[in-house]
Order: C-alpha cells, then structure tokens, then sequence
C-alpha cells in the first residue's frame, strides 16, 4: 500500500481565498509531482520537485506554486482562488535513481471555488 | 493532437468476459504505466513497462515499442474490475510524463 497522503480530500472556498494543498510521503522518494484534472480529461504536469530545495514547473501553466523544504512534505499554494481553478489535484511519487521508478499517487484534492 | 492515444474511450463488457484496452503514442519513451483510477479520484500503478510483457494477476500488459504501442488485457473480468484505465509514457527526451484520456471500463454481474 502506497503511503502519500493527500489533504483535505475535499474544499470548497470562495473566490480570492488563499489555499494550500497538502501533500506526504513517508516513502523517502526524491521525486514528487503536482497533477492536476479535470472531469473526463487526461491528468497534466503542473509542478514537479527532483529533491529538497527543487521545484519547477510542469507542462500545463498554473497559478499555483509549491515548495519542498523536506524530502517528504510537497505543498501546493494558491494565493488568490478562482473559479477557473476549480478541479482535481493529485500528487504522485516515484522512486529511484532515474526516471523511471514507479508512480505512487495520493487520493487526490477535489477543489471547488465559488 | 495528444501524445497518447487511447481507445476505446468507453467499454462496457459482461463479468467474465475478456478486455482489451489498447495505448498508442508518437514520442519516444523511456517507459510505459498503465494505471487504474476508482470513482473517488484514486490512482494505482498497475504496470510498468519498457519491452515486452508483464503479468500481475488476471492483467496482462504488453508493450511494441517499434510499433508504438501498448496494451492492457483483463483476463476473467469481474465487476470490482470497473474503474478508469490510463496509459501513461515517460518521455525520453525530458522524463516528463504525458497522459492517456483514459478507458472507462463498467463491467456488469
């Protein structure tokens, strides 16, 4: 069984609210991810961190921002939510030297901004 | 146009009956995961692949990287079965994954 954790599963806020998404991993794992998805659609790379101290955007722009200040602690921020953020949030890790260790993903966060 | 490719968008098959899922991508990949996504929004690694087979259980994932492309088989299929299959390919030219849209499959009792 995977242990990352995800936080809250569920928000519901209003527009302009800042909020972060918590994300753990008691697996020691260098490489952790931000997805996001939205109903029906495929999941897209919006922030990704090789290691303490390392973050860097992923393939879709996002508003948000991340950082990693411990190997197992990955948050995602936004300072000011909208409507236009609304959707699933998953964060995923892997293992190994190289790029190609398996994946391990949280239960995901399911945003909604009014 | 997506990276990957998958098909059917949706399947609906009988408790027993044989699935196969189907995954085809046009960048060059250094590896291939096929992953099952439940209502809820939970994702699990089902297979890794960079050549050949795999086999865990009633599952069967095999890989043609000439070709391009992959392939996830449920062998006896059961209705705990039901869920989101997505295929998923490590880019070899930056180690960034690109995503399937992902293969709806309902199995019926």
């Amino acid at each position: 069984e995977a242990d990352i954790y995800q936080t809250p599963r569920y928000l519901v806020i209003g527009t302009g609210k800042k909020i972060t998404l918590e994300c753990s991993q008691t697996m020691g794992h260098d490489k952790m991810y931000w997805y996001q998805q939205d109903p029906g659609m495929e999941l897209h790379l919006i922030h990704y961190s090789y290691g303490v101290n390392s973050t860097e955007k992923g393939d879709l722009s996002s508003e948000s921002t991340v950082s990693r200040i411990r190997t197992e602690h990955f948050p995602l921020t936004l300072e000011s939510a909208r409507p236009s953020h609304t959707s699933q949030y998953l964060c995923a890790s892997s293992e190994g030297q190289g790029a190609t260790g398996e994946l391990f993903f949280g239960e995901g966060s399911r945003l909604t901004v009014l | 146009k997506n990276e990957v490719e998958q098909s059917p968008q949706n399947l609906t098959a009988q408790e027993g009956e044989f699935i196969t899922i189907n995954c085809s991508y046009s960048v060059g990949i250094s590896a291939l995961h096929w992953l099952q996504q439940h209502p809820g929004g939970g994702i699990v690694s089902l297979f890794m692949l960079s050549s050949g087979k795999k086999k865990h259980g009633r599952l069967i994932a095999t890989i043609n990287i000439q070709e391009k492309h992959s392939s996830l088989h449920i062998t006896a299929s059961h209705p705990r079965d039901s869920a989101v299959y997505i295929c998923a390919v490590l880019r070899s030219n930056d180690y960034k994954l690109s995503f399937g849209a992902g293969t709806t499959v309902t199995v019926r009792a």
